[in-house]
């Protein structure tokens, strides 16, 4: 069981700049999350999906897009990378029925 | 990672004394209220959570308590060791899955 896989762990974009974080469980988790950290600081969620085709906004996601057309994975979309999405995202999964949710290692972006 | 909590309120105990990390949570329909563990250059990790419906919980050297009339949550850690020093935060799980998270304390145990 690896649990969720977040790739890349590192990434330096440009600005303007378009990229995919990927995401991946295989605990066929219902819900899956994507949060951004900034340094110092705490968790935002970006959006979340509590199954395979629905996706919903959470508190901070201008800037992004998300898809979820299979149970294990849920991809980020950055579309024109900004310094203000420099951050460390971090993409979680839980099952239904369970406040447990298991995280990856986190993506660390530097959009520049 | 390794600037995990450097903005965040911090909590200084030393190691084998009790320690209490407290968070306000805003959003009275949420049904469970949740603390994560984090350390430096690692995800969230799960502790403990609690219903809404109730005061008090326990774990493993871990007491969570929930005030819902001034919508306070608190953490309880007994016995507090080295293992113990990183970011706490509070979540909350509304009725739509949604779980956000609250603010972090950063825990430091002295030897």
């Amino acid at each position: 069981n690896a649990g969720v896989t977040q790739t890349p762990k590192f990434r330096i974009l440009k600005i303007g700049q378009s990229m995919t974080l990927q995401c991946t469980q295989d605990m066929n988790h219902n819900y899956m999350y994507w949060y951004r950290q900034d340094p110092g600081m705490g968790l935002k969620l970006i959006y979340y999906s509590v199954g395979a085709g629905i996706t919903d906004k959470g508190e901070v996601p201008n800037g992004y897009n998300v898809s979820r057309s299979t149970t294990e994975d849920f991809p980020l979309r950055l579309e024109l990378a900004a310094p203000s999405q420099t951050s460390v995202y971090f993409c979680a999964s839980r099952i239904k029925g369970s406040t447990e949710a298991f995280f990856g290692q986190g993506t660390r972006l530097t959009v520049v | 990672g390794e600037s995990v909590g450097l903005h965040l309120p911090t909590l200084s105990v030393q190691e084998g004394d009790n320690s209490i990390i407290n968070c306000a949570y805003s959003n009275s329909a949420s049904d469970y209220f949740i603390w994560y563990k984090q350390e430096s250059g690692k995800g969230p990790q799960f502790i403990i959570d609690i219903r809404s419906n109730m005061d008090k919980r326990q774990g493993q050297r871990v007491t969570v308590l929930l005030n819902k009339t001034v919508k306070h949550l608190s953490l309880q850690i007994a016995a507090t060791q080295p293992g113990d020093s990183a970011v706490y935060f509070c979540a909350e799980n509304n009725a739509g899955n949604m779980l956000t998270f609250g603010g972090g304390t950063r825990l430091m145990v002295k030897p």
